[in-house]
């Protein structure tokens, strides 16, 4: 089965890091970009950011530039969002996907910034 | 690249037609001739599903009845026949340009 999990959401303070991973199986992850998207309660879709291949190319949201990084691991077939200097907007289920224009999600994880 | 749709809301007939419109600020026409404009379908409390991509492309196991059309900035979703099922968000999302971007997207519930 195609599938990806994410994991690693938290509560966490403002200021504070966070590392999410998303883990994939049923497909050869090392073919496909990969995707981060988040819903912050009540809200729509925001795209977060994408990975290619190979790594070499990484593109993010305006927002969260300098303080997000995605990255994976083709040998362990997943993928990373660290997150850094945390702020209250971050608050939001962060979704995997697989593909720039995604076709497989995952169940999300939660990511509470608060104090 | 700014996604707008419209209607935000939009209460339907079940057996009735539904449309929903995607508009986006620059042509999502890319350079290899590809236009990558996408529909997802996100049911309360569940995570999305895309149901088109490359504005006409049905997803595997997406019912017939829904279609997507549409080029350079102006895009369409269309339901033939509304089900139960079809109830939840629907976004459009552009692939074209970075930063990808959503639509703000339409709640479409049952009259």
């Amino acid at each position: 089965e195609v599938q990806v999990v994410e994991s690693g959401g938290d509560l966490v303070q403002p200021g504070g890091s966070l590392r999410l991973s998303c883990a994939a199986s049923g497909f050869i992850f090392s073919k496909y970009w990969m995707t981060w998207v988040r819903q912050a309660p009540g809200k729509g879709l925001e795209w977060v950011a994408n990975i290619k291949q190979d790594g070499s190319e990484k593109y993010y949201v305006d927002s969260v530039k300098g303080r997000f990084t995605i990255s994976r691991d083709n040998a362990k077939n997943s993928q990373y969002l660290q997150m850094n200097s945390l702020r209250a907007e971050d608050t939001a289920v962060y979704y995997c996907a697989r593909g720039a224009d995604p076709d497989v999600w995952g169940q999300g994880t939660t990511v509470t910034v608060s104090s | 690249v700014v996604m707008t749709q419209s209607p935000l809301s939009l209460p339907v007939t079940l057996g009735q037609p539904a449309s929903i419109s995607c508009r986006s600020s620059q042509s999502l026409l890319y350079s290899n001739g590809n236009t990558y404009l996408n529909w997802f379908h996100q049911r309360p409390g569940q995570s999305p599903r895309r149901l088109i991509y490359k504005v006409s492309n049905r997803d595997s196991g997406v019912p017939d009845r829904f279609s997507g059309s549409g080029s350079g900035t102006d895009f369409t979703l269309k339901i033939s026949r509304v089900e139960a099922e079809d109830v939840g968000v629907y976004y459009c999302m552009q692939g074209t340009h970075w930063p990808l971007t959503f639509g703000p997207g339409t709640k479409v519930d049952i009259k």
